[in-house]
């Protein structure tokens, strides 16, 4: 069974304080690790996909890396405006079903 | 707006009945997927369409059916609810899955009373 897990659960910065969340996954036949960001209320965003190990993409603040076995998503002086819970997703064999994470939780303060 | 409609937002109603959850995918997209989402849980796979036909089935319920119509368009129903279906569902869409995901709808809140 595909597993994807998270941490932390919440984490706290100020702004301008860089740190990263990571999503550790257990899939057989990796086809793509996607992050999204998800606001209070609202529907997943569809922020990154990751398809091999030393892939990197970046989008402003935000930069997700990945290797055989986790992902990061780093976070470059953050800003209020990125406080959001994000999702970590896996798509593995033949499906294009994804399999979620139970997200972080992330609070920047001014 | 992401082009993902979901219908109502919000929905109160009380154990034992039945509701149906309606969701039009963005212009274009073919497969529909039905996520519930709670806080212990987090999102969790339901079922999966894919140009009216059931594709992929995840941890949906016997109480839970959905279907796909010919305008594209799905509905979840949901039946006989219990005070733990209380969640958030969504539907999302997708045409080209690896380079932009899936679009996720605003969700529809359900609270069981």
């Amino acid at each position: 069974e595909d597993q994807v897990t998270q941490s932390p659960e919440a984490l706290r910065l100020q702004e301008g304080e860089s740190s990263s969340l990571n999503c550790s996954y257990t899939v057989s036949g990796l086809r793509g690790l996607f992050w999204y960001r998800q606001d209070p209320g609202k529907g997943p965003e569809f922020l990154f996909t990751l398809y091999s190990a030393g892939e990197e993409k970046e989008k402003e603040r935000l930069k997700a890396t990945l290797t055989k076995k986790e992902s990061f998503l780093h976070i470059t002086a953050p800003k209020p405006e990125d406080s959001a819970t994000y999702l970590c997703a896996v798509q593995a064999g033949g499906y294009s079903t994804l399999t979620f994470g139970k997200g972080t939780m992330l609070l920047v303060s001014p | 707006d992401s082009g993902v409609t979901q219908t109502p937002k919000h929905l109160i109603t009380a154990t034992g009945q039945r509701v149906t959850l309606r969701c039009s995918p963005r212009s274009g997209d073919l497969s529909v997927y039905w996520y519930q989402q709670s806080l212990d849980q987090g999102l969790q796979f339901l079922i999966q369409y894919y140009n009216g036909e059931e594709r992929a089935k995840g941890n949906i319920l016997e109480r839970f059916s959905a279907q796909q119509f010919p305008d594209l368009h799905s509905e979840l129903n949901l039946s006989s609810l219990e005070l733990g279906d209380s969640a958030l569902y969504f539907c999302a869409s997708t045409g080209d899955l690896t380079n932009y995901g899936y679009t996720f709808g605003s969700g529809t809140r359900l609270t069981v009373v």
